[in-house]
């Protein structure tokens, strides 16, 4: 059974500070793990990766995939309030846009 | 990317009752999809709306009791039948494109409430 694990389940920092959410998966066909920010019902689309290594940026958010080792790390620079939501991993495994979804980080950022 | 209208936003129905879910796109997408999120989990898929065909359902949901519909490439609807507390979820309908690799993105969201 397909299945994506995302590690820590709940953060809270200071604004400023940068943090590091982690997101590992094991699949059967893996095509590509996309990244999701939701605040309230909708979630925002972030980054679609599919090659290992090859750093995906916007503003403060960076996100890298290592096949290999089968995870994903997203990455918050300079964290503000507003970063505050729950942060989803998904993963296509099937080729057929079919996604699973892991648990979530929620993050909450202290002013 | 794609504007995506859900409606209604939210409801409160009465167990027993049906609940018809409307998605909307702003443009022809090839593959339309309905997730639920239950409170305080992730999302689970439902099923794959495909046009001009029946819908393709995931393990642990049926057509009784969610029925899909897929009339053309921008709109589909998806109804949540005999409700149950258990239905109390937020549906989400998502539209990805063809090919390998296609970003999927999500409509606005439906919370619904069965007392």
């Amino acid at each position: 059974e397909d299945k994506v694990v995302q590690s820590p389940l709940s953060l809270v920092v200071h604004e400023g500070d940068t943090v590091t959410l982690n997101c590992s998966y094991e699949v059967t066909n893996f095509r590509s793990l996309l990244w999701y920010k939701q605040e309230k019902k909708a979630p925002t689309f972030l980054f679609m990766l599919t090659s290992s290594g090859i750093e995906k940026k916007s503003g403060r958010l960076s996100s890298i995939l290592d096949k290999k080792e089968l995870f994903s790390i997203l990455n918050i620079t300079a964290t503000q309030t507003g970063d505050s939501a729950v942060y989803l991993c998904a993963v296509d495994s099937q080729g057929a846009q079919k996604l699973v979804f892991g648990q979530g980080t929620r993050l909450t950022i202290n002013p | 990317s794609a504007v995506i209208s859900q409606k209604p936003s939210r409801d409160i129905c009465q167990r027993g009752t049906s609940l018809t879910i409307q998605c909307q796109v702003d443009s022809q997408v090839t593959m339309m999809f309905w997730y639920r999120q239950q409170p305080g989990q992730s999302l689970t898929l439902i099923a794959t709306a495909n046009q001009g065909s029946e819908a393709t359902y995931e393990s642990g949901f049926v057509i009784d009791k969610f029925p899909i519909s897929r009339p053309n490439l921008t709109f589909s609807t998806l109804t949540v039948s005999n409700m149950s507390p258990e239905d109390s979820s937020i549906y989400l309908c998502s539209v990805g494109g063809g090919g390998s690799f296609y970003e999927q993105y999500f409509g606005p969201g439906t919370r619904l409430t069965v007392t």
